[in-house]
């Protein structure tokens, strides 16, 4: 089965607003948590990450928010501008484990 | 400077044709890995190897071999090219702890005929 689900394939968001992405996995024995940005023909790059030890992490506009009993964490953008327009996929791993496990993507789109 | 680079950026082959796609990185990670992308699939493990001469199968490696000569080199080889087959090729790298971070190169499209 899918380890790590998206269950929104697209996301509108007005200018200025919140942009909420979630993603949801299956094994208890993931302890690191990633999201990763793709615009149409590139490649994915990394956004944010955080380890099972904490529940949130901040980096500017961005926040990751970890729920480990729900298997579920979170993107939220504040502030959302046009230029974060992308693809976002979530992606979660073990350590020890070489698999890293990606979700299929949310399209986000900031309408100005 | 590009820190992973693939080579061909799109190709077409033929079905039953031998393809070759290559991946150099110069992070001096020890992990390198290679993903397809299909609309609806998103990204899909197809091999991966985290130490030359040495590789593993992913999620997904039916029809495919791969290949780590060097730390730097890692190919992935399409013996007999199938129209299931067409999708975009990425490889990536991470570091010694597996995959944490990795970071992308910039895929090779191909479309098999």
């Amino acid at each position: 089965g899918q380890q790590v689900k998206q269950s929104s394939p697209s996301l509108t968001v007005q200018e200025g607003g919140i942009s909420i992405l979630n993603c949801d996995y299956e094994n208890d024995m993931f302890d690191y948590f990633a999201w990763y940005k793709k615009y149409p023909d590139n490649s994915p790059t990394l956004l944010i990450s955080v380890r099972s030890n904490v529940d949130k992490r901040e980096d500017g506009r961005l926040t990751v928010f970890l729920n480990k009993s729900g298997k579920h964490f979170s993107l939220h953008i504040t502030a959302s501008q046009p230029e974060d327009t992308a693809v976002y996929l979530c992606a979660a791993g073990a350590t020890g484990y070489q698999n890293f496990y990606f979700g299929k993507g949310t399209s986000l789109t900031v309408i100005p | 400077e590009a820190a992973v680079t693939q080579s061909p950026r799109s190709k077409v082959a033929v079905t039953g044709g031998k393809v070759t796609l290559s991946c150099h990185q110069t992070n001096n990670h020890d992990y390198m890995y290679w993903y397809r992308q299909d609309t609806g699939h998103g990204l899909r493990l197809i091999h991966y190897s985290y130490v030359a001469d040495s590789t593993e199968k992913g999620d997904i490696p039916d029809g495919y071999k791969a290949s780590r000569p060097s730390q730097e080199n890692f190919s992935l080889i399409l013996e007999l090219a199938s129209l299931s087959q067409t999708a975009v090729y990425f490889c990536a790298s991470s570091d010694h702890r597996g995959g944490y971070e990795q970071y992308f190169g910039p895929g090779t499209r191909l479309t098999v005929l």
